[in-house]
């Protein structure tokens, strides 16, 4: 089955600096690689996601890339905003099992004013 | 519109006792999804739903958990007998299957479940 490992575990940035998560999987069928923010006492939100055939996604500050060869995937935050403190979930799914997702361990992500 | 709903939104339950839980998709949506995060933890997949029926159950972690899914609809994850090992935060998920958003998955804000 899918395996899908994320880095670091923890990250601190100060406010106005950049963020960088990364996933590996283990899975070439993978073909769906979503992205979600996860804040206390809620449920994880989609923010970002990025399909097979397309390399890199921007929304804002926000950004995905994808390099399908190496089977990792990074998201990308500009600018961070305390706002942005969160737990990050990668996953990773295929079109053959009806987008179940393999989810990483999140990265608990501190923006510090 | 509506998002994901589940209820309850806590529920403490003494050891060996049952527990249902409640999972409204969106409208429309066919696909649906069970997971469990454990305090800190990632999320562990349970099981899904196409429609109605189940493709893959292989998360369930033992014969205790069950899920159903009727009308196309809610859902219910039973657990008997509950373990102290089963507290955990219960998460649903929904998305569309077909079309540009397919598989964007859509959570509700969980069931928190502790078992005393």
């Amino acid at each position: 089955g899918e395996n899908v490992e994320q880095h670091p575990s923890t990250l601190s940035v100060q406010e106005g600096d950049s963020a960088v998560i990364k996933c590996t999987y283990s899975d070439s069928a993978s073909n769906y690689f979503p992205w979600y923010k996860q804040e206390l006492g809620k449920g994880p939100q989609l923010i970002i996601d990025i399909r097979s055939n397309v390399g890199e996604k921007k929304d804002q500050r926000i950004a995905v890339t994808l390099n399908k060869t190496a089977k990792h995937f990074s998201l990308h935050i500009t600018e961070t905003q305390p706002e942005d403190s969160a737990v990050y979930f990668c996953a990773a799914s295929d079109n053959t099992n009806a987008g179940k997702s393999t989810f990483g361990d999140g990265t608990t992500l501190t923006v510090k004013p | 519109g509506a998002g994901v709903s589940q209820s309850p939104s806590n529920k403490v339950t003494e050891k060996g006792k049952d527990v249902e839980l409640r999972c409204d998709p969106i409208s429309g949506h066919t696909a649906l999804y069970w997971y469990r995060q454990s305090l800190g933890q990632g999320l562990e997949f349970l099981i899904y739903f196409q429609g109605n029926s189940a493709p893959d159950k292989s998360g369930l972690p033992s014969d205790r958990f069950s899920a159903e899914r009727t009308g196309g609809s809610v859902s219910t994850l039973t657990i008997q007998r509950t373990q102290q090992e089963d507290s955990a935060v219960y998460l649903c998920a929904s998305s569309l299957v077909g079309g540009r958003r397919t598989y964007e998955q859509y959570f509700g804000p969980g069931t928190r479940l502790t078992v005393t």
